[in-house]
């Protein structure tokens, strides 16, 4: 079956700490997103990648970083740096960046820093 | 500044139409999503509009008006299962999605 994984559902971790969010897909996608969402608020977006070894910052990139070494994965970085980072955070792929390819979305990982 | 409007809840009776509604301002327009996403989970998508008018999917409709930078999306025979956020979000001028913080719809029996 072809997908998105995300891994874990949920995640602890003590304010200071920097914690890496795992995303897979193995639908063969060139594009791969990573979004936040809290709530009452839209999806933001944190980073994006549309080829392998290439990727840019979205509008709340401070206090994240990602790699994109492999086409199937794109993991996230939440530093010390990020002010808030307890959140709902969403990984998604499509086919490629244009408008007309929908994006397919991981079931989440949900974080809580104490 | 790039917005996009929706309401934040409404409620509906099983077996009736909703319809939820969308408004729009954004730097460039490339299309427009529907979304569902069930509390906790992963969003799904629903439909894409780019040129004016109404695309039926099942019991799911939705509407796009450029001009007036507005879409609805338009359940019918609605179901208990039905009961989720609907995401509305926008593809601008470089490709990115602006999103709408969504709908909660309740159905009731």
């Amino acid at each position: 079956d072809g997908g998105i994984t995300q891994s874990p559902k949920y995640l602890f971790r003590k304010e200071g700490q920097n914690v890496t969010l795992s995303c897979e897909q193995n639908l063969n996608h060139d594009a791969m997103y990573w979004y936040r969402q809290d709530p009452g608020q839209g999806l933001r977006l944190i980073y994006y990648s549309q080829i392998v070894n290439d990727f840019q910052k979205g509008d709340i990139a401070e206090g994240y970083s990602v790699s994109r070494e492999k086409k199937e994965s794109f993991p996230l970085t939440v530093t010390s740096a990020q002010k808030n980072p307890t959140a709902f955070y969403l990984c998604a792929s499509s086919i490629r960046a244009e408008a007309y390819n929908e994006q397919f979305f991981g079931p989440g990982t949900r974080l809580t820093v104490l | 500044g790039q917005n996009i409007d929706q309401p934040t809840e409404m409620t509906a009776t099983e077996g009736a139409i909703v319809q939820i509604n969308c408004t729009y301002q954004t730097s460039g327009f490339n299309g427009l999503f529907w979304y569902q996403q069930h509390a906790g989970e992963a969003p799904t998508f629903l439909s894409y509009n780019v040129l004016d008018g109404l695309e039926e999917k099942g019991r799911f409709s939705s509407f796009l008006s450029r001009s007036k930078g507005y879409s609805y999306l338009l359940l019918k025979e609605l179901q208990m299962k039905d009961s989720a956020s609907y995401l509305c979000a926008v593809s601008d001028s470089n490709y990115q999605l602006i999103w709408g913080a969504g709908t909660k719809l309740i159905i009731k029996p």
